[in-house]
Parts: structure tokens; C-alpha cells; sequence
């Protein structure tokens, strides 16, 4: 079971907005930064989404990432089809002196 | 362009022993923190360890503590992960990637394509 709680799967369809979450504790959302990875099928982890809602160059800005407590979010709207991926948040746990993973989310574009 | 190769993955027999590699360019590789992360077939992410630029600090993930150790040279702008008492729940793809760090930051900016390491007699 991962410290990082988000829903095992979502979906939508094209040009919908999709959410998820991810559900942390004090140790870790509550106290830091959080960061979201794309993974599509076949390949590596890509970062998405830093210090909470901060996009890297060359990521969409129909990719969003918000904070509220010990919990984040990462939004998507406009759903395309090659938004089909898993999605995992992380974040520094000051407990556990590590990087954390959420079990990350398979995103189905219907 | 940051580029991260690793090499070494193969396969070992239960308590066997392993040496990756991650061959950094593209960047000012003495500068960052890096780190191992780790994805077991069919499994999510699991950061492994990591290592201040100077070298000077380590962390792990409790699971492999004792067993690996994370080092670096940055003569050779390169990252290692030396893996001991290997066991079979160490199969996975690791991945090297260049990490972000600041005060309550901390996110892997760059990632590799991974290296496969299996562990089965």
C-alpha cells in the first residue's frame, strides 16, 4: 500500500476534463512540494507537473496541478487520446527521509 | 540535451550482486542531485535511493538498506548503484534520473530509459 493514495484507474472522453487525486499526510503533501509523472505505454516516466503546479517546457498547459493541505491534484482538460498513460504523484516524506510514489492512476480516453 | 544511459542490468541468481551505471551528459552533472527509481514488471514506481552532488549524502528506501549503495564520479559524470543480496522483489527497471532540489523541493527532472534487472535461479 502506498503512502500516496490516488484512484487505481479514471477515464474520459475526448475533449473532457479529468481529475486526479492524490491523498497524502503531514509528513509529506502537508509539509512539501508534489510532483506528477506521465508514463506512457512502453516508455519512461516523464515528469509533468513541479512544486505543485509549475509546468516544465514543453508540457501542455491543458495539464494543471493544484495543492490544498495534505492533498494534490492533477487536472487535465481538452482530453486527448495520447493523454492515455499512467499518472503517479510524489513528494519528499520528512518521516520516512524519502521520495515517496503514489500507485499511480491509468488514465482511459473512451 | 540531458541525456541519461544506463547499462548493467542482466540476470542474477538470488544473492547475487549487480553494478549499474548511468552515464550523464548534457548538463552540469557535479551540480544536481541524482537518484534510482525503480518500477517492478506491471508495478508502479518506487524511488530506490539517492545522492547529494558533492557525495556527501545518501538515502534509501528501507527495503534496500544495507544491500545497495548509491555513489558517484563526477570526473566521469557518471552515477552508480552497486546491489548486494540481491533478491527476487529486486526485479525491476531502474531508472537514473537528474533531480530538482531546493527547500521543501524535490521533484526527478530527467529520467533515463531504465535498465532491466532480473533476479531468478
Amino acid at each position: 500500500q502506498s503512502v500516496l493514495t490516488q484512484p487505481p484507474s479514471a477515464s474520459g472522453t475526448p475533449g473532457q476534463r479529468v481529475t486526479i487525486s492524490c491523498s497524502g499526510r503531514s509528513s509529506n503533501i502537508g509539509r512539501t512540494s508534489v510532483n506528477w509523472y506521465q508514463q506512457l505505454p512502453g516508455m519512461a516516466p516523464k515528469l509533468l507537473i513541479y512544486i505543485d503546479n509549475q509546468r516544465p517546457s514543453g508540457v501542455p498547459d491543458r495539464f494543471s496541478g493544484s495543492k490544498s493541505g495534505t492533498s494534490a491534484s492533477l487536472a487535465i482538460s481538452g482530453l486527448q487520446s495520447e493523454d492515455e498513460a499512467d499518472y503517479y504523484c510524489a513528494a519528499w516524506d520528512y518521516s520516512l527521509s524519502g521520495m515517496i510514489f503514489g500507485g499511480g492512476t491509468r488514465l482511459t480516453v473512451l | 540535451e540531458v541525456q541519461l544511459v544506463e547499462s548493467g542490468g542482466g540476470l542474477v541468481q538470488p544473492g547475487g550482486s549487480l553494478r549499474l551505471s548511468c552515464a550523464a551528459s548534457g548538463f552540469i552533472f557535479r551540480s544536481y542531485w541524482m537518484s534510482w527509481v525503480r518500477q517492478a514488471p506491471g508495478k508502479g514506481l518506487e524511488w530506490v535511493a539517492n545522492i547529494k552532488p558533492d557525495g556527501s549524502e545518501m538515502y534509501y528506501v528501507d527495503s534496500v538498506k544495507g544491500r545497495f549503495t548509491i555513489s558517484r564520479d563526477n570526473a566521469k559524470n557518471s552515477l552508480y548503484l552497486q546491489m548486494n543480496s540481491l533478491r527476487a522483489e529486486d526485479t525491476a527497471v531502474y531508472y537514473c534520473t537528474s533531480d530538482g532540489q531546493g527547500t521543501d523541493i524535490y521533484y526527478f527532472d530527467s529520467w533515463g530509459q531504465g535498465t532491466l534487472v532480473t533476479v531468478t535461479s
